[in-house]
């Protein structure tokens, strides 16, 4: 079975520092990996994700992760962060999506509160 | 276009009582899922829909949990009769497609069991 953990419930940081979130997970097969962000009174979203090719994914608003199979890590990172970075993310894993859906097991979460 | 909603936002019921939450996907989405969050844990699978057939029901908790999806659209979640360790936040999402790991979210029902 597979699982997934957030080595950090609450991450604070200030503005313009820079960030990395730890995910790790363990399975037995071979996985796909994601990370969701939930903004306050919103639904989660996904950030980014990592199915096949370059370890490194980025996002559309400044964030990288990077798949280390080794360490069976997926830690997502930004340079620099802003207030409107503010959110909780949420990493998670699937299992081979070949015949597949969209079954995805979360970790628990990290908040990340950006101070001015 | 609109997102995934879900009603009622929040909700607080005695133990015992009913409670029928509702989704309603994006126009277009097959695939319905429903997740719930435990006092801040994971997000944990619960169904999933194809249309209005479960593909997967394996997450249900027990009996007292009932998932619908009648005619393919909306869909609700019945729990009969609620528990203290039922409380949490239950998330619906929609896809379009089954394997590309991108789920829509709708904000969440919170559910509180006094």
């Amino acid at each position: 079975a597979q699982s997934v953990t957030q080595l950090d419930s609450q991450v604070p940081v200030f503005e313009e520092a820079p960030v990395e979130l730890r995910c790790n997970y363990s399975s037995s097969v071979s996985v796909y990996l994601f990370w969701y962000v939930q903004y306050p009174n919103q639904g989660l979203q996904l950030l980014l994700k990592y199915l096949s090719g370059s370890t490194l994914v980025e996002s559309i608003n400044g964030f990288e992760a990077e798949f280390n199979k080794s360490q069976t890590s997926f830690h997502l990172r930004k340079p620099s962060v802003h207030i409107s970075d503010t959110a909780e993310y949420f990493c998670a894993v699937s299992p081979s999506l070949s015949g597949g859906y969209n079954k995805l097991i979360f970790g628990a979460g990290t908040r990340l509160a950006v101070h001015p | 276009e609109a997102g995934v909603t879900q009603f009622p936002s929040h909700s607080v019921i005695e133990k015992g009582q009913t409670v029928t939450l509702r989704c309603d996907p994006i126009s277009g989405h097959d695939n319905l899922y429903w997740y719930r969050r435990v006092m801040g844990k994971e997000i944990k699978f619960l169904l999933h829909f194809v249309k209005e057939s479960k593909q997967d029901e394996s997450g249900m908790p027990n009996n007292r949990f009932l998932a619908e999806r009648t005619g393919g659209t909306y869909s609700t979640l019945k729990v009969q009769p609620a528990e203290l360790e039922d409380s949490g936040v239950y998330f619906c999402a929609s896809s379009l497609q089954m394997n590309t790991g991108e789920l829509f979210f709708g904000e969440g029902s919170r559910l509180t069991v006094l």
